[in-house]
């Protein structure tokens, strides 16, 4: 079975703080990407990933960066947390780009 | 723009029914639609996914239609069960932009017994 973990299951950050949040992958899938949900929004993309130190930007980039220098692994960092980072954040791979997306179980962010 | 609509309201349907959802998409052409599963407070899951060259894709007791000339897709769940309410999102890939990956908002069922 495809397992997509997630550093943490809830995270509570203050105003200005750098937040890392990670995501492991152990199907040696190439695709990875970073989801944020909100109520009413839906999954918005922040970026994704097609390949080991390649990245391309989602809908909503601002305000966040990712890094990606494993195969398996790839972070999300937000520099300067705000409380409109607030969000359910939702890691996925998949093998190839179009192909069916497994996720993570989702990281809940506070950030007061 | 593009857009994604998915039915607008809850649905709420009697167990045994079938349960019909729709996914309307606008301004685009994809080449795959895939519907996903989501639990509160848990990712989605992958359900399925039919091409664009495909009119239907049964797997169990979901049937999926895709109509490109309609650009809309419907996913059914028949002799539906308490256990299949639940929030699904429909994805139709890609979008013309470079992000490509668009989901629907969703669309909530309960399934009452």
């Amino acid at each position: 079975d495809v397992k997509v973990t997630q550093s943490s299951r809830y995270l509570v950050k203050r105003t200005g703080e750098k937040v890392f949040l990670e995501c492991v992958q152990d199907m040696d899938h190439e695709n990875m990407f970073w989801y944020r949900q909100d109520p009413g929004l839906g999954l918005r993309l922040i970026y994704f990933s097609y390949d080991v130190k390649m990245k391309e930007k989602g809908d909503i980039p601002e305000g966040y960066s990712v890094s990606r220098e494993k195969k398996e692994r790839f972070s999300l960092i937000l520099e300067s947390a705000s409380t409109n980072q607030t969000s359910m954040y939702l890691c996925a791979s998949s093998l190839a780009v179009y192909n069916e997306q497994f996720f993570g179980p989702g990281t809940r962010l506070t950030v007061l | 723009s593009q857009k994604i609509e998915q039915n607008s309201e809850a649905l709420n349907i009697q167990e045994g029914k079938t349960a019909t959802l729709t996914c309307n998409y606008t301004n685009y052409s994809p080449a795959y639609l895939q519907w996903y599963r989501q639990d509160p407070g848990r990712g989605p899951v992958f359900l399925l996914l039919i091409r664009e060259n495909e009119k239907e894709k049964r797997k169990e007791r979901l049937k999926v239609t895709f109509d490109t000339t309609l650009k809309q897709s419907l996913f059914h769940i028949t002799a539906s069960q308490p256990a299949d309410s639940a929030t699904y999102l429909c994805a139709p890939w890609p979008s013309n932009t470079g992000n490509q990956f668009y989901f629907g908002t969703g669309t909530s069922l309960t399934v009452i017994p």
